[in-house]
């Protein structure tokens, strides 16, 4: 596609239960990021896959969050069993070159809200 | 790691008026800096950017001057329009982490 998509756009849940956020790159590149945003906690960053290299998964909270990335495409962020703080929004990234540039593409993001 | 201190709060102008909001940073060595922005129902984009020391980036009337003495990258517009509220947000590379690291973001609202 044009650009990074993300789905679904919209999540609301029960605590407890478990959420899948899925992110298409733009085609061709091979850097993909993670992050949640917060209200007043801007962009925390989570995880970073580039291209066949094991993902930084420096940032991920806790080990209820995973994450993965098939085919060095689409990707998909794990959450389980959901809880009140993991509500948030869940951006996707890509990059041709890495973060190396500094020249990021973002998705509209995933609004994750757990009840 | 490195890191971005934005000024605290939104920001609320009227059009037409001057806009400055504040970025720092803080590294250990002289990170290409960026502004990106949030506009409503959008995903972050790219304002602008600048790799070095006194380099000013510049876009849709917006500059910033990556000022190293004062370790400082504000973003300014001389006359804000409608169409510029948005969410701004100050970052860094981070070449520790291979990362992007972004500030808290301040949300602007302009008003006719």
């Amino acid at each position: 596609g044009a650009g990074v998509s993300q789905s679904p756009s919209n999540k609301v849940t029960e605590k407890g239960k478990d959420v899948e956020l899925r992110c298409d790159p733009i085609s061709g590149h091979t850097a993909l990021y993670w992050y949640r945003q917060s209200l007043g906690q801007g962009l925390e960053f989570l995880i970073y896959f580039q291209g066949n290299s094991a993902p930084d998964k420096s940032g991920l909270p806790s080990d209820r969050f995973s994450a993965e990335r098939t085919g060095g495409s689409v990707s998909t962020l794990t959450i389980q069993r959901t809880q009140q703080e993991d509500s948030a929004v869940y951006l996707c990234a890509s990059s041709g070159g890495g973060a190396l540039t500094g020249e990021l593409f973002f998705g509209e993001g995933s609004r994750l809200t757990v009840l | 790691g490195d890191s971005v201190t934005q000024m605290e709060g939104p920001v609320t102008l009227s059009e037409e008026a001057f806009l400055t909001i504040n970025c720092t940073y803080t590294a250990t060595g002289y990170p290409s800096l960026f502004w990106y922005v949030q506009y409503p129902g959008e995903g972050l984009q790219l304002l602008l950017k600048a790799t070095k020391a006194d380099d000013k980036g510049s876009n849709k009337g917006f500059e910033a001057t990556y000022r190293k003495e004062t370790t400082s990258f504000h973003l300014e517009k001389g006359s804000v329009q409608v169409s510029d509220s948005a969410v701004y947000f100050c970052a860094l590379i981070d070449y520790g982490n291979n990362r992007l690291a972004f500030g808290k973001g301040n949300q602007v609202v302009v008003i006719p």
